[in-house]
């Protein structure tokens, strides 16, 4: 199958500075991509929808300014969060779906804010 | 709006036992249903989708329009089944999943 590539797979970052993680598609062209954020033992929750060459699409509640998503090509996504904060730490997972619409997801990036 | 309800958040069973992961999904348009599965240390990987109506590993799950439901089965769980669940309700069109809360499986000896 497809695969999807995250990096990095951990990061840990002072409180108050930005980290950017990258999602790509190795192996597949991917139009749109999906931003997920899952915390321990929970659901995934879909934070945007990153669409190449626009403007991502954020799901209610998840502040743009907060976590900025671009996606300047057909493999590569880019989510970047902002002056982060302790509560921002958590699981952060990409996904993207290929031309048979089956979704594909990288193995994640653990962020941690201290 | 969409949402995937998975009740159990735990299923433990014996080894050989038959398994039932529950997955009621409420959505006003057609549809498009997953299970996904997720190994301790490993991503989140597809196990089955509704349109191909075919078996993996031994897993089935049949959607059930009426009752809104798209529950998991295997006649004969296996301990390397133990695993984190989750169903997902998709859009054809607009391509993002909606995941349930999972179900964490664990299969014992």
């Amino acid at each position: 199958g497809a695969v999807v590539s995250q990096h990095p797979s951990w990061v840990i970052c002072k409180s108050g500075t930005s980290v950017k993680i990258e999602c790509r598609s190795l192996d597949f062209q991917a139009t749109t991509m999906f931003w997920y954020r899952q915390f321990p033992k929970q659901s995934l929750m879909l934070m945007a929808t990153s669409n190449e060459g626009s403007k991502a699409t954020y799901e209610q509640g998840v502040e743009k300014d907060k976590f900025l998503i671009n996606h300047a090509s057909l493999t590569l996504s880019t989510l970047t969060v902002t002056s982060a904060h302790p509560e921002d730490s958590s699981f952060y997972i990409c996904s993207a779906r290929d031309r048979l619409n089956e979704a594909f997801f990288g193995q994640g990036t653990r962020l941690t804010v201290v | 709006a969409q949402r995937v309800t998975q009740p159990e958040k735990l299923l433990s069973v014996f080894k050989g036992a038959p398994v039932e992961l529950k997955c009621n999904y409420s959505y006003s348009g057609s549809p498009e249903l997953f299970w996904y599965v997720q190994y301790s240390r490993q991503r989140l990987q597809l196990l089955l989708r509704h349109i191909s109506r075919e078996s993996i590993k031994g897993f089935t799950a049949d959607l059930n329009k009426g009752e809104t439901s798209f529950h998991l089965k295997k006649p004969f769980a296996q301990e390397e089944d133990s695993a984190m669940y989750y169903c997902a309700l998709g859009s054809t069109s607009y391509g993002k999943l909606t995941f349930g809360q999972g179900t964490i499986l664990t299969v014992h000896p």
